[in-house]
């Protein structure tokens, strides 16, 4: 089974601090995707990542950048973070951009800004 | 502009009393469609995906169908381990030939004992 791990839980941090929210993948997938998940507001691209060192906008990237280092590595990094990022993230990933595979989500990060 | 509905938001159900979750699409060049499920805290777990209209998908007691506008995951005598979020994504082919997917805001089912 796929596994995608993200590295914390829970997360409470200040306003203006830098956010590092990390994924692995451990099923050699090509791409990589963070989303937020807001109730009534349901999943939203934030980036995407079809291959190393590659990264895509998705449909809300504002105060948001990533890094890909590793193919199995996909960091979400908020710059500066505001208490409107108070959210769900989910990391998710899926073995190719050439046909309509599933997406395999983490377990979710739960950050909370104050 | 491509579009993923879910109805109902919210579906309350007594042990073993079967029925339907609709999810009907708007998307211009069906590439596929998903279907989730979602427990409270947890991310999203894949259950079925479909590819075109007339298949049908299996699991236990859930069976996905897929029409040109809409699919439907039928529940078939649930039990109150089967309540959850139930989330529909549709890949649509948009233009350049990329692929983008359009999430529904999910049914929130449960099932009483």
């Amino acid at each position: 089974d796929v596994k995608v791990t993200q590295s914390s839980r829970y997360l409470v941090k200040r306003t203006g601090e830098k956010v590092f929210l990390e994924c692995v993948q451990d099923m050699d997938h090509e791409n990589m995707f963070w989303y937020r998940q807001d109730p009534g507001l349901g999943l939203r691209l934030i980036y995407f990542s079809y291959d190393v060192k590659m990264k895509e906008k998705g449909d809300i990237p504002e105060g948001y950048s990533v890094s890909r280092e590793k193919k199995e590595r996909f960091s979400l990094i908020l710059e500066s973070a505001s208490t409107n990022q108070t959210s769900m993230y989910l990391c998710a990933s899926s073995f190719s951009a050439q046909v309509s595979s599933p997406l395999h989500f983490g377990n979710g990060t739960r950050l909370t800004v104050t | 502009e491509d579009q993923v509905t879910q109805s109902p938001e919210a579906l309350r159900l007594q042990e073993g009393e079967s029925s339907s979750l609709n999810c009907s699409y708007t998307v211009s060049g069906l590439r596929g469609l998903f279907w989730y499920r979602q427990d409270p805290g947890k991310g999203p777990e894949f259950l079925f995906t479909l590819y075109s209209a007339g298949e049908e998908k299996e699991k236990e007691r859930l069976k996905a169908t897929l029409t040109k506008k809409e699919s439907f995951l039928h529940i078939t005598a649930p039990k109150p381990e089967d309540s959850a979020t139930y989330l529909c994504a549709v890949q649509a082919l948009i233009q350049g030939g990329s692929e983008k997917l359009v999430f529904g805001k999910g049914t929130k089912l449960t099932v009483n004992p």
